[in-house]
């Protein structure tokens, strides 16, 4: 089905350790997102990507790396996991150049990190 | 900077009433857009409704309509005939060129 996907859905693993959230859309929208969701923060930006090769910081980017080689990818990497990143993670995507058009989300990735 | 409050953190209401959520925002922007989202537990993002600013008429879809007030920079949601399955987070979100902004939400029990 086309959508926008995450996986893992659910992901535990310790400090230190390397972990990667993966998105993939097959819509081929340009602008492509990760947020984070705590309590009482709703959700803050992570890193945004506009095209592929294109990426940007967001609010909350530190910690995190991100990549974009393809269109339809856009995979988030905890480096070196530390227990204040265990959260709800979500990719979205959107068409550039359509500012009515809403973000699409996957089900986002709930991480524990321990 | 955009920011975009959702000033009640818990709302209630009986099955079958009316229940309106507020959310306003803060722009020197003219052309932008706003939408309200659902994510019930599933933690689903389901988009509910959108608004373009330069529209002065409130959008609707079916149950769900919003009171848009640009000049005071507000978009509440309102939802009549509430059913169970409304209950859930709701998102007020801003969006202006391509970079959205969301509140922190206001989760949503509806009582049977």
């Amino acid at each position: 089905d086309a959508g926008i996907t995450q996986s893992p859905r659910y992901k535990i693993t310790e400090t230190g350790r390397q972990v990667t959230l993966m998105c993939h859309q097959t819509w081929s929208h340009s602008y492509m997102f990760w947020y984070r969701q705590d309590l009482g923060h709703g959700l803050r930006l992570i890193y945004y990507s506009a095209a592929a090769d294109i990426t940007d910081k967001g609010e909350v980017p530190d910690g995190y790396v991100v990549s974009r080689s393809k269109t339809e990818n856009f995979p988030l990497t905890l480096e070196s996991a530390t227990r204040s990143q265990t959260s709800v993670y979500f990719c979205a995507s959107t068409r550039g150049g359509a500012s009515n058009q809403p973000q699409h989300f996957g089900d986002g990735t709930r991480l524990s990190i321990l | 900077a955009q920011t975009v409050t959702q000033s009640q953190p818990e709302m209630s209401v009986q099955e079958a009433e009316t229940v309106t959520l507020s959310c306003t925002y803060d722009t020197s922007e003219s052309d932008y857009y706003l939408f309200w989202y659902k994510q019930p537990p599933s933690r689903q993002m389901i988009l509910v409704i959108r608004q373009e600013a330069y529209k002065q008429q409130n959008a609707t879809e079916n149950r769900f309509s919003v009171n848009f007030q640009k000049a005071a920079k507000s978009f509440s949601l309102k939802i009549s005939d509430s059913q169970l399955g409304d209950a859930a987070m709701y998102f007020c979100a801003y969006r202006s060129g391509n970079q959205f902004y969301f509140g922190t939400g206001t989760s949503l029990t509806v009582i049977p």
